[in-house]
């Protein structure tokens, strides 16, 4: 059965800091994909990464990057020198290919950054 | 940039009425997918279609919850008759999935700003 687990449900930290949001994933397909979306105090859900199961390169980009590593099923998010406005609850998520594309959330990570 | 577009924003409304939420997905979009966010629950799957019909409502109560795609530009989300326990918002995502061979596979999701339902 597919499942994601965000361990961490909240999270605080003051601006400049790095933080990590840890996501690990359960699923018994080779072929899934992963995601990470933010969510601002807004409310809408915002895409940030896509990630298929073929490709373990870690991603950079700008002030964040993520690390995936299958051996341990885990694809974690990292904010370097985090800033107010990365407040926000991100989620991470995952899709088999043979669930026709359908996302699976984790309960979400309540980020804080306080200046 | 393209939008996903929800209707209503915010909806209160009493125990027992009908409720329609409506969605627009991305002009060329083949997937749609309705999920619902509580505390509680978090983001559940509800239902999703590909090029308009049902592959998954599974997630629905389906004694009250209906789920349709009258044209590609058009999904609704209908509750008859609403509780209270249904208050939540409920979110609309379109996305392209495409065979592996001829493509990602992976639908890169596009969300809604979402519903939010309130029910008395």
């Amino acid at each position: 059965a597919q499942k994601v687990t965000q361990a961490q449900t909240e999270i605080s930290v003051v601006e400049k800091e790095d933080v990590t949001l840890d996501c690990v994933y359960e699923t018994r397909d080779t072929t899934y994909y992963l995601f990470w979306y933010k969510q601002p105090p807004s409310g809408e859900l915002v895409f940030l990464i896509r990630r298929n199961s073929f490709d373990e390169q870690n991603e950079i980009s700008g002030r964040y990057s993520w690390n995936f590593q299958k051996s341990t099923s885990s694809f974690n998010f990292t904010i370097t020198a985090s800033q107010v406005v990365d407040s926000a609850v991100y989620f991470c998520a995952l899709s088999e290919y043979n669930q026709g594309g359908k996302l699976i959330f984790g309960q979400g990570t309540e980020l804080s950054v306080k200046p | 940039d393209a939008r996903v577009t929800q209707t209503p924003r915010h909806k209160v409304t009493e125990m027992g009425q009908e409720v329609t939420m409506r969605c627009q997905p991305i002009l060329g979009h083949n997937t749609v997918f309705w999920y619902r966010q509580t505390m509680m629950q978090g983001l559940e799957l509800l239902a999703y279609f590909r090029n308009r019909a049902p592959l998954d409502d599974s997630g629905m109560p389906k004694d009250r919850f209906s789920a349709e795609m009258p044209d590609a530009t058009l999904a609704t989300l209908k509750i008859q008759p609403s509780e209270p326990r249904d208050s939540a918002v409920y979110f609309c995502a379109s996305g392209v999935w495409t065979p592996l061979g001829g493509g990602s596979g992976a639908n890169v999701l596009t969300f809604g700003a979402g519903s939010r339902l309130t029910v008395l």
